[in-house]
């Protein structure tokens, strides 16, 4: 079965600094992995995902993660935080192609918080 | 574009009513849908998946229930809701290429 590990419940970050948000997965095939963003009391969005090829993704909002298979990682990181980045991130490992596609278990979220 | 509307944004509701939630998705075809819960300070929990019309898979054993009588639409639904029920209830859709979710904006459910 597949599951998802964020190990860090808060990271608090001053503006300006930089940030790395860590996802380790558990999955038996190669990886849909992705990663969330939620603003308080609104729905996900996606920052990023990785399917294959390069193993440095780039997303929006100025966010990129690496792929790891050595390391089963997936981490989010960000050069320059902005106050506004301020929010929970969720990793998600998906279940690939078919009748499952979409169908993805999410890690239990990283709130982050930004100091100005 | 494609766009995910849920209603209604925020539900009080005592303890024993029914609830029904909905959920529809426009601008694409043969979506599969998604209901989770998110409990407050936690991650999502996958209720219930749909990949057609009257297809529901349930994930976790609960007081709810799913129907899906049209290709994009998807309804939550409790005949008698209990306190635990109360959170945060995002719909999902993705596609069979895509393979990301795109989600709603919510439905915030307190059961008093």
């Amino acid at each position: 079965a597949q599951s998802v590990t964020q190990p860090d419940i808060h990271i608090t970050v001053s503006e300006g600094a930089s940030l790395e948000l860590r996802c380790n997965y558990s999955y038996g095939a190669t990886p849909y992995l992705f990663w969330y963003v939620q603003s308080p009391g609104q729905g996900l969005q996606l920052l990023l995902k990785y399917f294959s090829g390069d193993t440095l993704v780039q997303g929006i909002k100025g966010f990129e993660a690496e792929f790891k298979r050595s390391q089963s990682s997936f981490n989010l990181r960000k050069p320059s935080v902005h106050w506004s980045d301020a929010a929970e991130y969720f990793c998600a490992v998906g279940a690939g192609r078919g009748t499952n596609a979409g169908k993805s278990t999410f890690g239990d979220g990283t709130t982050l918080t930004v100091k100005p | 574009s494609q766009t995910i509307h849920q209603w209604p944004a925020t539900l009080v509701q005592p303890v024993g009513s029914p609830l029904s939630l909905e959920c529809t998705v426009e601008g694409t075809s043969n979506p599969n849908l998604y209901w989770y819960r998110q409990a407050a300070g936690r991650g999502l929990q996958l209720l219930f998946y749909s990949v057609g019309i009257g297809q529901i898979s349930s994930e976790v054993p609960q007081n709810l229930s799913a129907s899906r009588p049209q290709d994009r639409q998807f309804i939550l639904s409790s005949k008698k809701l209990l306190l635990s029920d109360s959170g945060f209830y995002l719909c999902a859709w993705s596609g069979l290429a895509a393979n990301e979710q795109f989600f709603g904006p919510g439905t915030r459910l307190t059961v008093l």
